[in-house]
């Protein structure tokens, strides 16, 4: 999910398939990792997170990896549905930020029927 | 349910105007933030508070004001030196402490200039 400016990057799957969304993090020393879901006109809902000392997590149909060599996190969505279609965006910090999250620009899924 | 609430969700601002955003939360949390998003960027820090009476800068604080008091409210004033106001404002909260804290986003409220 890099940023290309006033327009988002886009994955369009089809519905059924799995999803991949990328985030490239910027602090090395960051420790925690969260993974929001923005619904047009709506605010971010939080999905998943994880700490840097794990490179799994699951959820419902939802898995976020961790990277911490190259700066990578992923969020996988098993079995894209239409209610999946939404901006979907990472945010970094570490635990002595206080609560000083970075967020990036996001990537927008478009499920298609 | 306990959540954020923001409101209004659209507004309007004139010209030399001064426009007041409000927050609620029922959450119990201790820390809220204002956020603005702008097309195609992450969100950026505007303001935040820790806890009751106090209140730090963010990133882009100039231009904006805020208060805290009450722990449930933290209503954001965009003034008229705010020369680019026009963008989508969200307000977070979340429990302090040390450790991993997530944000709980409310829904946003949109402004616009006439």
């Amino acid at each position: 999910g890099e940023s290309v400016g006033l327009h988002l990057p886009t994955l369009s799957v089809q519905e059924g398939d799995n999803s991949i969304i990328n985030c490239a993090y910027s602090n090395s020393a960051s420790d925690y990792f969260i993974w929001y879901k923005q619904e047009s006109g709506k605010g971010p809902q939080f999905i998943i997170d994880i700490r840097s000392n794990m490179d799994k997590r699951q959820g419902q149909r939802v898995t976020v990896l961790l990277n911490k060599t190259v700066k990578h996190l992923s969020l996988q969505i098993a079995a894209t549905q239409p209610g999946d279609s939404a901006v979907y965006f990472c945010a970094e910090t570490h635990h002595n930020y206080g609560q000083n999250f970075v967020f990036g620009p996001g990537t927008r899924l478009s499920v298609l029927p | 349910d306990g959540g954020i609430t923001q409101s209004p969700k659209y507004l309007f601002r004139k010209e030399g105007q001064n426009v007041t955003l409000s927050c609620e939360q029922n959450l119990n949390h201790d820390a809220m933030y204002w956020y603005r998003q702008d097309p195609g960027q992450g969100l950026r820090l505007i303001y935040y508070s820790q806890i009751v009476n106090d209140f730090q800068k963010g990133d882009i604080a100039e231009g904006y004001s805020v208060s805290r008091e009450k722990k449930e409210s933290f209503p954001l004033t965009v003034t008229s030196a705010q020369k680019n106001p026009t963008a989508f404002y969200l307000c977070a909260s979340s429990t302090t402490g040390r450790g991993y804290q997530p944000q709980h986003f409310g829904d946003g409220t949109r402004l616009s200039i006439l």
